[in-house]
């Protein structure tokens, strides 16, 4: 991938309201694509990931992301934040390269939940 | 289980002094990575290895050092500590045949 846009660096929303988190990426092969989460002060695990098949795939804490191809997205999605899913989500874009595979990452959406 | 460990948690470092940031993984995976994390910036890769004895540059590899004797092993040395190295270090590793990586706790790192 030449480049992982999230299209927002932070996103406030109330609890129990829905979210939709950004990301565009920019590649001319075929890519594999993740969101990871980061609590504070922690490192970062993985939420989901779209390697082939099905464009919507589900993740943990039931957060969804579909794979739209023809514009180059992977948008993160819940139907129902909590408090707890106030963190930090990156989005990431691995290709083959000479070197074998290349992951970017995006810079960061900082999702804060309010009560 | 304990994945990915980095050590220290934190540390503070006075300019041109040096230190090593370990990291080990206990997953046998060939893959290890080296990021830094500054703020409002994501992850930019340091180093990376495909396996003990290989080791590459990433994105940003200025003013660091790597080496991979062990599978499990892949510790990050900073030679000459500069104000811009102060950041968040994390080490991930990736097994052969899955595509997502694990990453460490993290090294906050502060140099003045």
């Amino acid at each position: 991938a030449q480049s992982v846009t999230q299209l927002d660096s932070q996103v406030p929303v109330f609890e129990e309201a829905p979210v939709e988190l950004r990301c565009n990426y920019s590649s001319s092969v075929s890519v594999y694509l993740f969101w990871y989460v980061q609590y504070p002060n922690q490192g970062l695990q993985l939420l989901l990931k779209y390697l082939s098949g099905s464009t919507l795939v589900k993740g943990i804490n039931g957060f969804e992301a579909e794979f739209n191809k023809s514009q180059t997205s992977f948008h993160l999605r819940k139907p129902s934040v909590h408090i707890s899913d106030t963190a930090e989500y990156f989005c990431a874009v691995s290709e083959r390269d000479t070197g074998g595979f290349k992951t970017i990452f995006g810079a960061g959406t900082r999702l804060f939940v309010k009560a | 289980n304990a994945g990915v460990t980095q050590t220290p948690k934190f540390r503070i470092l006075k300019i041109g002094q040096s230190m090593t940031l370990q990291c080990t993984q206990d997953m046998n995976h060939n893959y290890m990575y080296w990021y830094r994390q500054d703020p409002g910036m994501g992850l930019k890769l340091i180093y990376y290895s495909v396996g003990a004895g290989i080791t590459d540059k990433g994105e940003v590899p200025n003013g660091y050092n790597v080496s991979r004797s062990t599978t499990e092993d892949f510790p990050l040395r900073l030679e000459l500590a500069a104000p811009s190295q102060t950041s968040v270090y994390f080490c991930a590793s990736r097994g052969q045949e899955s595509y997502e990586q694990y990453f460490g706790p993290g090294t906050r790192l502060t140099v003045t």
